[in-house]
């Protein structure tokens, strides 16, 4: 049971490029989430999504896409980055309810120069 | 928009002392959640905190809820180095529970020997 899985650990871009930050659980859980942590901040809610072809923005969107095509993945995408998105992203993921907390997987840290 | 602020943001504690971080957040919620954080690495999930007056104990912390005076207090009792750590609050306003978390900032607990 791998929980929640994230690639890549680690990512350095140029500014302007495009990725795909890729996030996928094996719990069978309806909710996934994509939350950015910056240095001295909490984490902020970039989008989410509470079953497969459901997303919706959270606090921080612009800048970023997300589709849910199947339960287990939720790919984070950055446009054309910029500087600003330099971060820690982390993908979490949870049964609905609320009643049990949010898994979060190891985190990606990422660059843009 | 939901606030949710934490402090002390730094502690600095010598093991064997007792301390409260403290969670206040601005909106009507009946579910929050405390995480650790180890430096460099993910949140694992304390406790869950459903209703108002919930208190949740694991060996030497324990943390309650007032949903009415929207607060939430983390005890630490006979500190231990181990318990180093960045502890985060964050507060559930969604519908349906667990989709949309708003964390605090952290409070960064050192422990000195």
């Amino acid at each position: 049971n791998a929980g929640v899985t994230q690639t890549p650990k680690f990512q350095v871009l140029k500014t302007g490029q495009s990725m795909t930050l890729q996030c996928a659980q094996d719990m069978n859980h309806e909710y996934m989430s994509w939350y950015r942590q910056d240095p001295g901040m909490g984490l902020r809610l970039i989008h989410y999504s509470v079953g497969a072809g459901i997303t919706d923005q959270g606090e921080v969107p612009n800048g970023y896409n997300v589709s849910r095509s199947t339960t287990e993945d939720f790919p984070l995408r950055l446009l054309s980055a910029a500087p600003s998105q330099t971060s820690v992203y982390f993908c979490a993921s949870s049964y609905s309810g609320g009643v049990q907390p949010q898994h979060f997987g190891d985190g990606t840290r990422l660059s843009i120069l | 928009e939901l606030k949710v602020e934490q402090n002390p943001l730094f502690l600095s504690m010598q093991e064997g002392k007792n301390y409260t971080i403290y969670c206040n957040y601005s909106t009507t919620s009946d579910r929050l959640y405390w995480y650790r954080q180890d430096p460099g690495k993910s949140l694992e999930s304390l406790f869950v905190l459903l209703s108002n007056g919930a208190v949740k104990q694991e060996g030497r912390l324990m943390a309650s809820l007032d949903t009415k005076a929207r607060l939430s207090t983390l005890h630490i009792t006979a500190a231990v180095h181990d318990l180093s750590a960045t502890y985060f609050c964050a507060v559930d306003l969604s519908n349906f529970g667990n989709e949309k978390l708003t964390f605090g900032t952290g409070t960064r607990l050192t422990i000195i020997p």
